[in-house]
């Protein structure tokens, strides 16, 4: 069975840092496109970040150099680092696989909530 | 960049079908064919119900279909039933030089 499980979020000071990551059983991360999404209290889908098979990454416009997406080949896991977090990062953190790389994701975990206050 | 434009909310009576719109601009939705659907239950992660503006993974019910024209696309949903009730977010590659998926701002479909 394919799936994703998210750890690491929890209550953080602003301006504080936190790793999230996400386990993958049934898939490879590094044959993947592996993308976060993330979704505040009472809100839609925001796309975070991706990190592409060949390794290449990209972000979300409001993250401005403070989120740094990373894979663990050996552990098979995705990361999230995020440094100087602000209130309006609050939000329940998705990992998903973006099958082929162009908004098809087809697998995704649980979620874990990060709140920054 | 702005999100893909989607409707708040939409309802319709159980057998009944309905359309939720999605629209871009020519560097998304009109630009490519990668258009998916995602269907939300409270307190649960997205699914996937439609991928490239048509197409349905495998285990999604054929009731729920996919189209596009020129920077808009639509989920059509036939044959309501009570559990359709849910979010509905649209998402689509952009062509942006940091961005890589744009996603709606969601609509809520409620069965009557």
């Amino acid at each position: 069975e394919v799936q994703l499980v998210e750890s690491g979020g929890g209550l953080i000071q602003p301006g504080g840092s936190l790793r999230l990551s996400c386990a993958a059983s049934g898939l490879t991360v590094s044959r993947s496109y592996m993308s976060w999404v993330r979704q505040a209290p009472g809100k839609g889908l925001e796309w975070v970040s991706v990190i592409y098979s060949g390794g290449s990454t990209y972000y979300g416009d409001f993250v401005k150099g403070r989120f740094t997406i990373s894979r663990d080949n050996s552990k098979n896991t995705l990361s999230l680092q995020m440094n100087n977090l602000r209130a309006e990062d609050t939000a329940v953190y998705y990992c998903a696989r973006d099958d082929g790389g162009y908004s098809k994701m087809d697998v995704w975990g649980k979620g874990t909530p990060v709140t920054v206050s | 960049q702005s999100a893909l434009t989607q409707p708040a909310s939409v309802s319709g009576s159980p057998g009944q079908s309905i359309t939720i719109s999605c629209t871009g601009t020519s560097s998304d939705v009109g630009g490519y064919t990668y258009v998916s659907w995602y269907q939300q239950h409270p307190g649960k992660a997205p699914k996937l119900v439609i991928f490239e503006v048509s197409n349905r993974p495998s285990g999604v019910s054929n009731r729920f279909s996919g189209s596009k024209s020129g920077s808009t696309a639509s989920l059509t949903i036939s044959g309501l039933q009570g559990e359709d009730e849910a979010d509905y977010y649209c998402s689509s590659y952009t062509s942006s030089s940091t961005l890589h998926v744009l996603f709606g701002g969601g609509t809520k479909l409620t069965v009557l």
